[in-house]
């Protein structure tokens, strides 16, 4: 299994609206990421799990909370979201290289999410 | 500051080379990266290269580092209406092998 999995495909959601994003790979995997990608823009990294421990927070408000139940599991949760946070959520993972070596990204499909 | 810069748009009759350019500042860099966005679809590696190469070369895709003039080019041989796509080029922050700086983004658009 060489996939990133998430799930939904497609979401809608109101600002009232408690919602999660899941998002699940089998490779072996131990560094999970969550990026947002605005339309026609380059992905911006929100946060990095390594060995299932947030390791990096971008500054990210707090309306988001991800979560890493397992080592091949990644979850975002969403809470009092914002029109602006309507984007494509794309997960991502790779072997974790830190320290050195490529550090490829393996990336799923993505949800897209739009706030009312 | 760190950054990396692309143009936005290139356009190329089917079965020409493309060529993809890419400038970056952080000179400290060990791997650069080459990744590709389909319309609707996440992104996917394409290809990377190791800062201490100067050619890469796999299939129709040849990548070439100046490092001298912090350059890096993707070449894609007999482009394909399956090429049409977004390329971002990537090289790691100082602080984080994690943490990517991202170009912008080449909409390639092939022309019949």
């Amino acid at each position: 299994d060489t996939e990133v999995t998430q799930t939904p495909k497609h979401l809608v959601m109101g600002m009232t609206n408690k919602k999660s994003l899941k998002c699940e790979q089998h490779m072996g995997h131990r560094a999970m990421y969550w990026y947002k990608q605005k339309a026609k823009k380059p992905p911006e990294l929100m946060f990095v799990y390594s060995y299932e421990k947030l390791s990096i927070n971008e500054s990210v408000p707090s309306r988001f909370s991800p979560e890493c139940p397992n080592s091949s599991l990644l979850n975002l949760h969403l809470h009092a979201l914002q029109p602006e946070d309507s984007a494509l959520y794309l997960c991502a993972s790779s072997q974790d290289r830190e320290a050195s070596g490529a550090n490829v990204l393996t990336f799923g499909a993505g949800s897209r999410l739009t706030v009312l | 500051g760190e950054d990396v810069e692309q143009s936005l748009f290139l356009s190329v009759r089917e079965g020409d080379s493309s060529v993809i350019n890419c400038t970056y500042t952080d000179s400290s860099s060990t791997y650069l990266y080459w990744y590709k966005q389909e319309p609707g679809a996440g992104l996917q590696l394409l290809t990377y290269i190791f800062s201490n190469m100067d050619m890469k070369q796999d299939q129709r895709l040849t990548v070439l580092l100046n490092k001298k003039d912090k350059h890096l080019s993707l070449r894609i041989a007999d482009t394909q209406t399956g090429d049409s796509a977004i390329y971002f080029c990537a090289e790691p922050t100082m602080d984080s092998n994690y943490q990517l700086i991202w170009g912008a983004g080449t909409k390639l658009i092939i022309k019949p």
